[in-house]
């Protein structure tokens, strides 16, 4: 079964770079798209990528989706980090049969 | 603008059922993709399956596939969640989410609902 496995959590300084990696586990990571939503403490998850790297309207332009076929995965870069982005990320993606795959989910921290 | 309203919160004992709903308004119904996605407490996101209304089809993972039944109701643009035989670890925050676009991108999210499952 296809799987997506992401690191627990990840933590950056205001104003720098971060990159959230989504690894696929028994299936490549370009079969299908990858998406990828926040989720703030007691709210939905909400897009921030969809379709490997598009962004959703009102998404600031300092999140970026990118995939690499070499390391199988897709990566979720967030510029100039603010205070207000941390928060819990997940990748999405789907098998052959159009099921739904979450990862586990990253917890960032912005410190 | 769409938007996804759910049922209120439950509290059913184990062995028991529960039926979860899902309200759209703002936008079509029949043409999108609607899943439901859980999450028990401090854990991840977990996709449970998903229909298409205009064809009625469903597609549930594997998991869940003898416990869940997802159906949508046209007529009043609300998609159903059912859930059977419910066990302790059951206990979640269960999410409706709608599709746009080719991607399987889960634009629009209902604001989730509290399923507690205690003897």
């Amino acid at each position: 079964n296809f799987m997506l496995t992401q690191p627990q959590s990840v933590s950056e300084s205001p104003g720098k770079t971060v990159t959230i990696s989504c690894t696929g586990i028994s299936g490549r990571i370009d079969s299908n798209y990858v998406q990828w939503y926040q989720q703030r403490p007691g709210s939905a998850p909400m897009s921030v990528i969809f379709e490997d790297k598009k962004r959703p309207s009102g998404v600031p332009d300092r999140f970026s989706g990118s995939i690499d076929t070499s390391t199988n995965s897709a990566s979720l870069t967030i510029s100039g980090l603010k205070t207000e982005d941390e928060a819990d990320y997940y990748c999405q993606s789907y098998d052959g049969n159009n099921r739904k795959v979450f990862g586990g989910g990253t917890k960032l921290t912005v410190l | 603008q769409v938007h996804l309203v759910q049922s209120g919160a439950e509290v059913k004992k184990p062995g028991s059922s529960v039926k979860v709903s899902c309200k759209a308004s703002g936008g079509k119904f029949s043409d999108y993709v609607f899943s439901w996605v859980r999450q028990a407490p401090g854990q991840g996101l977990e996709w449970m399956g998903q229909i298409i209304p205009i064809f009625g089809t469903t597609n549930y993972a594997q998991k869940f596939q003898d416990r869940v039944t997802i159906i949508a109701d046209e007529s009043t643009m609300t998609s159903y969640m059912e859930l059977t035989n419910l066990r302790y670890e059951d206990t979640a925050v269960y999410f409706c989410a709608r599709e746009t676009g080719q991607g399987g991108n889960f634009e629009y999210w209902g604001q989730g609902t509290q399923v507690t499952v205690s003897s």
